[in-house]
């Protein structure tokens, strides 16, 4: 089983749609995540980072994070066909001080279109 | 601007022959890594740099080597040990090992074995 499982789709919306994209892992020691948007042919960017639980909101994204289910989420309100991209989950281990180390995981990554 | 960057964009390569990927990056950054990416399969590291002069094989070493001889540069070189070249290889870099606020890309190389 993969630490981080996420689904590959593809998800396909009509402009306007809320899209929730989702991530899975497995082991509680992950405490900083991040969401990822990769446009075709295209190195991935930073959208968003969110530390321990919670909600983080920027302009129409807003990501989630449980905890307690381990699972955490990408919300995106009013999409967009500029919103049609791969997006990869990726999470980092904590340290019990909360400091973080080693190296990313990443999720498979879910391909969106947004159709007009 | 800081950032990364890659060449070439496209890249072909005969059965057999070796070749080197480049990454620079003007951030400063003291971690550097590289990814595969193939469809479905998300990234997955082959190596990775925390300083110059160091580096520590991923999870798909085999068939590809590297160098740091520099902060800015880390080719990867991909060999004829590598029996299944073809896919899309990404650089990134981070401030340090173990940042945890994500890493800078690259816009990748298209490797293609013809």
């Amino acid at each position: 089983q993969k630490e981080v499982e996420q689904d590959p789709g593809p998800l396909s919306v009509p402009e306007g749609a809320i899209v929730s994209l989702n991530c899975t892992y497995s082991n509680s020691a992950f405490q900083y995540f991040m969401w990822y948007r990769q446009y075709s042919r295209k190195g991935p960017e930073l959208l968003m980072y969110t530390y321990s639980s919670g909600n983080k909101e920027d302009g129409r994204f807003t990501a989630q994070v449980d905890k307690s289910s381990k699972y955490i989420s990408l919300f995106i309100r009013d999409s967009q066909p500029s919103d049609s991209a791969t997006y990869l989950c990726a999470m980092m281990y904590s340290n019990a001080g909360g400091t973080s180390y080693g190296k990313l995981t990443f999720g498979q990554g879910t391909i969106l279109t947004v159709h007009p | 601007d800081g950032g990364i960057t890659q060449s070439p964009k496209y890249l072909f390569r005969k059965e057999g022959q070796n070749v080197t990927l480049s990454c620079e990056q003007n951030l400063n950054h003291d971690a550097m890594y590289w990814y595969r990416q193939d469809p479905g399969q998300g990234l997955r590291l082959i190596y990775y740099s925390q300083i110059v002069n160091d580096f520590q094989k991923g999870d798909i070493a085999e068939g590809y080597s590297v160098s740091r001889e520099k902060k800015e540069s880390f080719p990867l070189t991909v060999t004829s040990a590598q029996k299944n070249p073809t896919a899309f290889y990404l650089c990134a870099s981070s401030p340090h090992l173990g940042y945890g606020y994500g890493y800078t890309f690259g816009s990748g190389t298209r490797l293609t074995v013809v």
